[in-house]
């Protein structure tokens, strides 16, 4: 048990579904991400976010539309994907303390996606 | 319960050392081991490892996966400043879900 937990493990959904990816963090981390994990492709980071406001969006098109309420909590939300898009959606956090480089991250499980 | 552990937690090394990281893993339906190297944001993938015994090289690191022991090894020979990084193993399972090891913290120094 990491910490982190997904919601919904497994998503199959059409390309024209509204749908959302949910991940909370138990750890008191004041940083949290999404990567996008493709088959036999390196991880992606799609979007960070530090103390609830986004800090990094890497080139990930407007179908995804990423919302953090809260530093435990952060959402995906996804309209009118394409079959491209299938993948595992990987949330992480980490501490991100002052002066350190570098912080562990703890992920998720992740949701597997499929986009028919 | 499926579960990863990383040994040790953290590491500090002079350079020209050799270091090994461990990584062990209970999953059901393992499918393969990932080897990632994090400094910054995202980790950087280094192996992929899916059958025991195959020792996988990308210059001075080199990984092995005993299946039977279920665990694997990272060695990074002649280390240098620049290897200090978190190194995260992660194990592919059932349903091509990812389970994550909470990393070890490695320091090089000068």
């Amino acid at each position: 048990e990491t910490g982190v937990t997904q919601t919904p493990r497994h998503l199959v959904m059409g390309m024209t579904n509204k749908k959302s990816l949910k991940c909370e963090q138990h750890l008191g981390h004041n940083a949290m991400y999404w990567y996008k994990q493709s088959a036999k492709k390196p991880l992606e980071l799609m979007f960070v976010y530090n103390f609830k406001e986004q800090t990094e969006n890497n080139s990930v098109p407007s179908r995804f539309s990423p919302e953090c309420p809260n530093s435990s909590h952060l959402f995906l939300h996804l309209h009118t994907l394409q079959p491209e898009d299938s993948a595992l959606y990987l949330c992480a956090s980490s501490q991100e303390r002052q002066g350190a480089n570098t912080d562990t991250q703890y992920f998720g499980p992740g949701t597997r996606l499929t986009v028919l | 319960e499926d579960k990863v552990v990383q040994s040790p937690l953290s590491l500090v090394v002079h350079e020209g050392d050799t270091v090994t990281l461990n990584c062990s893993y209970e999953v059901t339906n393992f499918r393969s081991l990932l080897w990632y190297k994090q400094e910054k944001k995202a980790p950087t993938f280094l192996f992929m490892l899916t059958s025991s015994g195959i020792e996988k090289k990308s210059g001075r690191l080199s990984s092995i996966l005993d299946k039977k022991e279920l665990f694997s090894i990272l060695n990074i020979t002649a280390t240098q400043t620049g290897d200090s990084a978190i190194y995260l193993c992660a194990v592919e399972y059932s349903g091509y879900a990812l389970n994550f090891g909470k990393g070890t913290s490695l320091l090089v120094t000068p």
